[in-house]
């Protein structure tokens, strides 16, 4: 069955400094990738998504990703963060079909920002 | 164009209640899916429906049923409230089915904030 971890529950950072957040992933063959945030009390939105082809993919909100097929990873980067930037990361996989159907998301990583 | 709406927002139900929530895809949408988000167990997948019919199903108990009409809007259905089942339940849309053997990006909608006292 497919998994995705998050080890990191909560990160803080300084605003302006650098953010990598981890996504690990088990899955059989070439997973759909997906990084979502989401602000309090609202849905999940959409930073960016990976199919297939280039490995780093760019996002909106200036984040990118890189997937890593030999570490099973898929971790979200910022060069600079910015305190809106504070919320829930949640990282996804999709279902490619051939007995997987069902989408599977992390447990989240709550981004914290310091001034 | 319009993202996925769901409503309403919020809901206050008590116990043994039934309650039906609302979900209104992206135009051309033609899946969508509802999920529970809990503290305890993160996002839940509760089940899909495509072409008026329910796809996938996630581990939930029959007390959680769903529908989908004609012009791909949903509704989500829970008899005999239980506290447990308070939740945000988020509703997602696709342009077509998951796991069709293409990629399919899902997008949110706000959610219902469901509090069961």
């Amino acid at each position: 069955a497919q998994s995705v971890t998050q080890p990191d529950i909560h990160i803080t950072v300084s605003e302006g400094a650098s953010l990598e957040l981890r996504c690990n992933y088990s899955y059989g063959a070439t997973p759909y990738l997906f990084w979502y945030v989401q602000s309090p009390g609202q849905g999940l939105q959409l930073l960016l998504k990976y199919f297939s082809g280039d490995t780093l993919v760019q996002g909106i909100k200036g984040f990118e990703a890189e997937f890593k097929r030999s570490q099973s990873s898929f971790n979200l980067r910022k060069p600079s963060v910015h305190w809106s930037d504070a919320a829930e990361y949640f990282c996804a996989v999709g279902p490619t079909g051939g007995g997987s159907y069902i989408p599977t998301f992390g447990r989240g990583t709550s981004l914290i920002v310091h001034p | 164009k319009a993202g996925v709406t769901q409503t309403p927002r919020y809901l206050i139900k008590t116990r043994g209640q039934q309650v039906t929530l609302s979900c209104s895809p992206i135009s051309g949408h033609r899946s969508v899916s509802w999920y529970q988000q809990t503290p305890g167990q993160g996002l839940q997948f509760l089940f899909e429906y495509f072409s008026e019919t329910q796809r996938n199903k996630g581990n939930f108990p029959g007390r959680f049923s769903g529908r989908q009409f004609s012009n791909s809007r949903s509704e989500m259905n829970v008899s005999t409230l239980e506290l447990g089942d308070s939740a945000l339940y988020l509703c997602a849309s696709s342009l077509e089915r998951l796991g069709g053997g293409r990629p399919e990006t899902q997008y949110f909608g706000p959610g219902t904030r469901l509090l069961v006292l």
